[in-house]
């Protein structure tokens, strides 16, 4: 099946840095990429979506301005976190679709813990 | 979307039928029932999915009720490695991102 890929797996850093998350399909072309955000014992909300080469959507209450992504080629989204202070401490979890067909089109990743101190 | 509801804790013994079920009274005929599931802390994996007809793989049965409105995911002979929360999610096929619920989390007891 299709893979997902996030790097890092998880990182440690100190409040007031920033925190950058690569997600990248391994072996398809991803037309659009999902980014979620998992808290302890709560299930995934979702945050954005970003098509290659536009701008991201936000969801209803997520800061753009504070978590960047970009998606600038059909293997690879990245999410920034800028400014990351210990609320911003979860899960971060990427899926990537490849367009339109199958029932697979959506994949996720491994996810990303972030801890910040 | 449909919205779905989940038991939310259910447990099972090694190698018995793990039966974990779904409603979801207000899916419209051109919504799908997909089910993932998510070990801790991994990434969610896909199942199965379907529309109106009963859905075999080799992880797992669906059977969907006549009138849609409700389904049951069938894991055969369950494993420990089956632990995990099991998301049931009702979509309008292909476009739509997936939206989480609570989800049920299945403990497979030795």
């Amino acid at each position: 099946g299709a893979v997902v890929s996030q790097h890092p797996s998880w990182v440690i850093c100190k409040s007031g840095t920033s925190v950058k998350i690569e997600c990248r399909s391994l072996d398809f072309q991803a037309t659009t990429m999902f980014w979620y955000r998992q808290f302890p014992k709560q299930s995934l909300m979702l945050m954005a979506t970003s098509n290659e080469g536009s701008k991201a959507t936000y969801e209803q209450g997520v800061e753009k301005d504070k978590f960047l992504i970009n998606h600038a080629s059909l293997t690879l989204s990245t999410l920034t976190v800028t400014s990351a202070h210990p609320e911003d401490s979860s899960f971060y979890i990427c899926s990537a679709r490849a367009g339109l067909a199958g029932p697979y089109e959506q994949y996720f990743g491994p996810g990303t813990r972030l801890t910040v101190t | 979307d449909a919205k779905t509801t989940q038991p939310p804790s259910m447990d099972c013994a090694e190698g018995r039928a793990a039966n974990l079920p779904c409603n979801h009274s207000t899916i419209s005929g051109n919504e799908y029932v997909y089910w993932y599931r998510q070990i801790h802390s991994q990434g969610p994996q896909y199942i199965i999915h379907g529309l109106k007809n009963n859905e075999t793989n080799e992880m797992a049965s669906l059977i969907i009720t006549e009138d849609r409105k409700s389904s049951t995911l069938i894991l055969p002979h369950a494993t420990l490695r089956d632990t995990a929360v099991y998301y049931c999610i009702v979509r309008v096929e292909p476009a739509r991102q997936l939206t989480f619920g609570s989800g049920t989390q299945l403990t497979v007891l030795p």
